[in-house]
C-alpha cells in the first residue's frame, strides 16, 4: 500500500528550463509534506515544505504546490541547473504523526539536468 | 557540529551473520529514525525513537532490534543477516521544533551486502 507515490521514475531537462516534479498521496490526513534531496553515496538532505493550510511554498529557485483536493504536490526548480541533478524523494507526514515526526517517502524521482 | 554520523560506510556479511550498525547525533535532538533505502524504492521506516530508553516499531521492523540508551546514540542491531536486509541504511534525527520546517537530517548511510 504506497501512500505516497512519485510515478515518474525519472525526468530529464536541459539548464535553464523549469523542471516540475510530481507526487500524489492517498491519504486524506497527511498535513505536512517536504521534498529531500539526495545525492550518490550521501544521506537525503532538506530542500523545501509545505504545510496542508498552504497552496504554494517558495524558497529561491524552488517552489512547491499542493493540491488537496487532487491529493498532489509537485516541485519546480526554475532555472534549472547542472548541480540539481540528483534524487528527489516527496515525504508526508500525518496529523497523528505530529509526537513521532514518522514521514512516508515515494520512490524517487531520478532528475538530470543537462549542460 | 558533525550532524549525523553513522559507521560503517560498507559492510559484507555472510547469512546467518549478526551486526550492528552505529548511529550518533551531536544535535541534543531528541527523536531518531532508521530507514532503508531498496534500488528504486523510498526509504522505508525501520524503527524510530522519540527520546532515551523509547524506542518503536516502523514499517518493516522485522529482522532488526534497537536501543536507545542515550540521546546520543540510536545504533540498529541486525540478527541472522538475510539477502533480503541488503540494503542502504539511513539513520536520521529531528527536533519536532514544529512549523515551517520540522525536517529530519540524515547520516550518510550505510551501504550493507548479505550473502
Amino acid at each position: 500500500d504506497q501512500q505516497v507515490k512519485q510515478n515518474s521514475p525519472s525526468l530529464s531537462v536541459q539548464e535553464g528550463r523549469i523542471s516540475i516534479l510530481n507526487c500524489d498521496y492517498t491519504n486524506s490526513m497527511f498535513d505536512y509534506f517536504l521534498w529531500y534531496k539526495k545525492y550518490p553515496a550521501e544521506g537525503p538532505t532538506f530542500l523545501i515544505s509545505i504545510s496542508s493550510i498552504k497552496d504554494k511554498n517558495e524558497d529561491g529557485r524552488f517552489t512547491v504546490f499542493l493540491n488537496k483536493s487532487a491529493k498532489h504536490l509537485s516541485l519546480h526548480i526554475v532555472p534549472s541547473q547542472p548541480g540539481d541533478s540528483a534524487v528527489y524523494f516527496c515525504a508526508a507526514k500525518g496529523h497523528g504523526s505530529s509526537n513521532t515526526g514518522k514521514l512516508i517517502f515515494g520512490q524517487g524521482t531520478t532528475l538530470q539536468v543537462k549542460p | 557540529n558533525a550532524g549525523v554520523t553513522q559507521t560503517p560506510k560498507f559492510r559484507i556479511l555472510k547469512i546467518g551473520q549478526s551486526m550492528t550498525l552505529q548511529c550518533a547525533q551531536d544535535m541534543n535532538h531528541n527523536y531518531m529514525y532508521w530507514y532503508r533505502q531498496d534500488p528504486g524504492m523510498g526509504l522505508k521506516l525501520i524503527y524510530y525513537s522519540v527520546g532515551a530508553g523509547i524506542t518503536d516499531k516502523g514499517e518493516v521492523p522485522n529482522g532488526y532490534n534497537v536501543s536507545r540508551s542515550t540521546t546520543e546514540d540510536f545504533p540498529l542491531r541486525l540478527e541472522l543477516a538475510a539477502p533480503s536486509q541488503t540494503s542502504v541504511y539511513f539513520c536520521a534525527s529531528n527536533t519536532l521544533a514544529g512549523a515551517p520546517r520540522d525536517e529530519q537530517y540524515f547520516g550518510p548511510g550505510t551501504r550493507l551486502t548479505v550473502t
